[in-house]
């Protein structure tokens, strides 16, 4: 079975510091992994994916995220946050192993919130 | 833009009555995929359709159905509605029929449903 949990609920940040979103994954197997925004009123876009390879990622808008096998985690991060970054965010999962659903699991999103 | 595109964006019905939802994926994309989002249960897969066939199944409901049409627009049938059905019903494409896991989703900007 594969599993994502996104422990916080809300990130608040000041712009133009660091930001992190948490994400922690459960699979039997090797994980792909998925990071999504969702803007007020808007549909899910996608910004970055591990699949295999390098575990650092990077994607849309200067997001990056890591994918760490032994901590379970691949947390999205951002060197300096902007404004417009508020949003809900969505980490996705989806086990490899064979039998398991390559339908991905989406986290219940975390709010982040920059402040000016 | 994601180039999904999903009618209406907003439809307010009474309970017990029956409405359809409509979408068009991305030029040349094969699949399309239809999530339930609410409050208290987050991002729900309903059911994944691949070139007209269905192809996965998650959480829908034997009340809900979808197809998908030969010019690969598709369809959610929400019948004998209930208040919990009120809820965001997102359409994802995807170029193929992602049996890997590792194709990336493109959602369109939902349609919001209100059941009264």
């Amino acid at each position: 079975a594969q599993s994502v949990a996104q422990p916080e609920d809300q990130v608040n940040v000041a712009e133009g510091n660091p930001l992190t979103v948490k994400c922690t994954y459960s699979v039997s197997g090797n994980p792909y992994l998925f990071w999504y925004v969702q803007y007020p009123n808007r549909g899910l876009q996608f910004l970055l994916k591990y699949i295999t390879g390098d575990n650092l990622v990077k994607g849309s808008y200067g997001f990056e995220a890591e994918f760490n096998k032994s901590q379970t985690s691949f947390h999205l991060k951002k060197p300096s946050a902007l404004v417009s970054d508020s949003a809900l965010y969505f980490c996705a999962v989806r086990d490899v192993s064979s039998g398991g659903s390559y339908i991905p699991t989406f986290g219940r999103g975390t709010s982040l919130i920059v402040h000016p | 833009d994601s180039g999904v595109t999903q009618t209406p964006k907003h439809l307010i019905t009474a309970t017990g009555q029956r409405v359809t939802l409509r979408c068009s994926p991305r030029s040349g994309d094969l699949s399309v995929y239809w999530y339930q989002q609410s409050l208290d249960q987050g991002l729900q897969f309903l059911i994944q359709y691949y070139n007209g066939e269905e192809r996965a199944k998650g959480n829908i409901l034997e009340r809900f159905s979808a197809q998908q049409f030969p010019d690969l627009h598709s369809e959610l049938n929400l019948s004998s509605l209930e208040l919990g059905d009120s809820a965001l019903y997102f359409c994802a494409s995807s170029v193929g029929g992602n049996s890997g896991g590792e194709e990336t989703q493109y959602f369109g900007p939902g349609t919001r449903l209100l059941v009264l």
